[in-house]
């Protein structure tokens, strides 16, 4: 199972661009990468997903280089409401998850 | 829909009493899971069903839990005897099919004293 280490928290300004690294050093050819967004007294909510390359939606792209032993979650033009605690999780089809401890993000007017 | 439900919202019981956590996926979802997060150990997840049958139990923490999911629609956690130290958030999430985006409920904050 690949274990997954990410920073414990991070900060920046409104309108910047904000980078979250994820390292899975022994991520598995079946495992697909995702990210989850939690706001205090909520459940986690997703991100986005990917397993390759790089995967961009409405709210954030990710970023996968070609070894995959590591994953960058990017958040456009951040504001106050991307405070948050966001969650790396590397699992499989047969669910084995293995989530991040999160790295809690603060944005500063 | 109204997406996953979960029931009590809060929970305040004694120790050495049984607790008994309740959850209703969304409709068609396939898979379900149960995690506890506390501020110490982060998210952790207990258990998950697919289909309705028990898949991981490995993230069980001792045979004081129980989980079941009799049907598509509901699931339990139970705890029994419960103790001091399962205080924490528990979290019931529901996918589609299997890898796909979890969906998560609100929560049962649980407070054992």
């Amino acid at each position: 199972l690949a274990k997954t280490t990410q920073p414990i928290s991070m900060d920046s300004y409104e309108g910047q661009e904000v980078n979250i690294t994820c390292s899975h050093n022994n991520i598995a050819t079946n495992d697909y990468i995702t990210w989850y967004q939690q706001f205090p007294s909520q459940g986690p909510r997703f991100i986005i997903q990917g397993y390759k390359t790089k995967v961009t939606n409405e709210v954030a792209s990710l970023f996968i280089p070609a070894d995959r032993k590591s994953s960058t979650l990017s958040l456009p033009r951040v504001s106050l409401s991307d405070t948050a605690v966001y969650y790396c999780l590397v699992g499989d089809s047969h669910y084995q998850l293995i989530w991040g401890a999160g790295t809690k993000l603060i944005i500063k007017p | 829909d109204a997406g996953v439900i979960q029931s009590p919202r809060h929970e305040v019981t004694e120790m050495g009493q049984e607790v008994t956590l309740r959850c209703k996926p969304i409709s068609g979802h396939n898979s379900l899971f149960w995690y506890r997060q506390t501020m110490m150990r982060g998210l952790e997840l207990l258990i998950y069903f697919n289909n309705n049958v028990p898949i991981d139990d490995s993230g069980m923490p001792e045979d004081r839990f129980s989980a079941k999911m009799p049907n598509a629609s509901f699931s339990t956690l139970k705890i029994q005897p419960s103790e001091p130290r399962d205080s924490a958030v528990y979290f019931c999430a529901s996918s589609l099919r299997a890898g796909s985006e979890q969906y998560f409920g609100p929560g049962t904050r649980l407070t054992v004293t």
